[in-house]
């Protein structure tokens, strides 16, 4: 069964402090990894696509690796705007429905 | 370039009520999927239209429905509300089976 599962569930650190966000994924037959930042209220917004292991991508603060198994959403020296809780998702095996993890909200104190 | 729209941004129904939702896509897109959020979880998709027809279709009761018309945007349609349909109600569009771009979302409470 697809399934997508994210940790940790809550993250504080203060501005500054470096981490990382984890997203372990099981599905047949990989068609991308999507991370997508989603604030209290509002639609996700869209950050990444990985396709395939050893792929980076960066944006700003953020960084998003992929392997076999897991994708990694680096986030380096945060400030408090970058708050909200992040999203992971997958497509199910030969569909085009996305499979969500239950996000990493992360909060940033100054 | 608008982005995903979605209508209305609020809605408050009672138990046994009917309510209609509406997602006009991003630009150029031609695929539209519903999702539920409930709080505190992630999405749960709900179905998928392309080419005026479900695609693709969740683990969501027959009281869910939708449509999609020729300009590419969708309707989904809630019958006999349940307490327990109170969520965030997320559009997102895309061009077959790539990227998904979400709208705002419609908060829908059942009262």
């Amino acid at each position: 069964e697809d399934q997508v599962t994210q940790s940790p569930e809550a993250l504080r650190l203060q501005e500054g402090e470096s981490s990382s966000l984890n997203c372990s994924y099981t599905v047949s037959g990989l068609r991308g990894l999507f991370w997508y930042r989603q604030d209290p209220g509002k639609g996700p917004e869209f950050l990444f696509t990985l396709y395939s292991a050893g792929e980076e991508k960066e944006k700003e603060r953020l960084k998003a690796t992929l392997t076999k198994k897991e994708s990694f959403l680096h986030i380096t020296a945060p400030k408090p705007e970058d708050s909200a809780t992040y999203l992971c998702a997958v497509p199910s095996s030969n569909t085009g429905k996305l499979i969500f993890g239950q996000g990493t909200t992360l909060q940033v104190k100054p | 370039d608008a982005g995903v729209t979605q209508s209305p941004t609020h809605l408050i129904k009672t138990r046994g009520q009917q309510v209609t939702l509406r997602c006009s896509p991003k630009s150029g897109h031609d695929t539209v999927s519903w999702y539920q959020q409930a709080l505190g979880q992630g999405p749960q998709f709900i179905f998928q239209y392309y080419e005026e027809e479900e695609r693709q279709r969740g683990n969501f009761p027959d009281r869910f429905s939708g449509h999609q018309f020729p300009n590419y945007s969708s309707e989904l349609n809630v019958n006999a509300l349940l307490l327990g349909d109170s969520a965030l109600y997320l559009c997102a569009s895309s061009l077959g089976w790539g990227e998904q771009f979400f709208g705002p979302g419609t908060r829908l409470t059942v009262l």
